[in-house]
């Protein structure tokens, strides 16, 4: 099975700045098709998971455009450049190339 | 709008038996993949089984293959989930998901329910 690691695990941010996590995979996620299928998912506190991004670097509908995903091969990035309050939850990276698919232990984000 | 809702979730002694259902509404589960997830609790997510949109690729996650089995009724929309032999340690909220239309990105979930609660003890 692909293992999927992110950091931090912990991430507090201050509102309006920056945060970034990082998520690497123990292969390669490039498909045979030439496709990554690396996905990100926001859980609230009491939902389920809501994607965020898909293929590495693109926005699902409705997410707002502070939200940017990176990457290739074994390293990924989301990125999100100015914290709001609705942002506090936990983030999953995910990867749909192989199966068994696979997600990040995940990072809460919380507001300092 | 696409929706999901699960249903069936309970407490059950162990070895027992218990069936899931995911009603799906807003697009029709015929043309795309669909999975279950689970959460235990506190935990992290893990992807339980997926279905192809053709019904041809059924997966399993190793932890459930031989007791639990995915299906579906395209007559009335509906996923399910039977899991049999259960044990302590499938404990878990599972989620129902929707996969890519058809093949492309198939194993990446979109739109998920809200959930339904399964408790195995004794």
């Amino acid at each position: 099975d692909i293992v999927m690691t992110q950091s931090p695990l912990s991430l507090p941010v201050t509102l309006g700045q920056p945060a970034s996590i990082s998520c690497k995979s123990s292969q390669s996620l490039v498909h045979s098709d030439g496709n990554t299928y690396l996905n990100w998912f926001q859980q609230r506190p009491g939902q389920s998971p809501r994607r965020l991004i898909y293929r590495v670097s693109n926005r699902d509908s409705g997410v707002p455009d502070r939200f940017s995903g990176s990457g290739s091969g074994t390293d990924f990035t989301l990125q999100i450049s100015r914290v709001e309050a609705e942002d506090v939850g936990v983030y999953y990276c995910m990867q749909g190339t192989h199966w068994p698919v696979t997600f990040g232990q995940g990072t809460k984000l919380e507001i300092k | 709008q696409v929706q999901l809702v699960e249903s069936g979730g309970d407490v059950v002694q162990p070895g027992r038996s218990l069936r899931l259902s995911c009603a799906a509404s807003g697009f029709s589960i015929n043309t795309h993949a669909m999975h279950w997830v689970r959460q235990a609790p506190g935990k992290g997510l893990e992807g339980v089984t997926v279905i192809s949109y053709d019904e041809k690729n059924k997966y399993y996650a190793d932890s459930v293959k031989g007791r639990f089995t995915i299906s579906r009724d395209n007559s009335k929309n509906t996923l399910y989930l039977q899991m049999n032999s259960l044990r302590p340690e499938d404990t878990a909220v599972y989620y129902c998901a929707r996969g890519a239309f058809q093949y492309f990105d198939w194993l990446s979930p979109d739109y998920w329910g809200q959930g339904t609660l399964v408790t195995v003890s004794s």
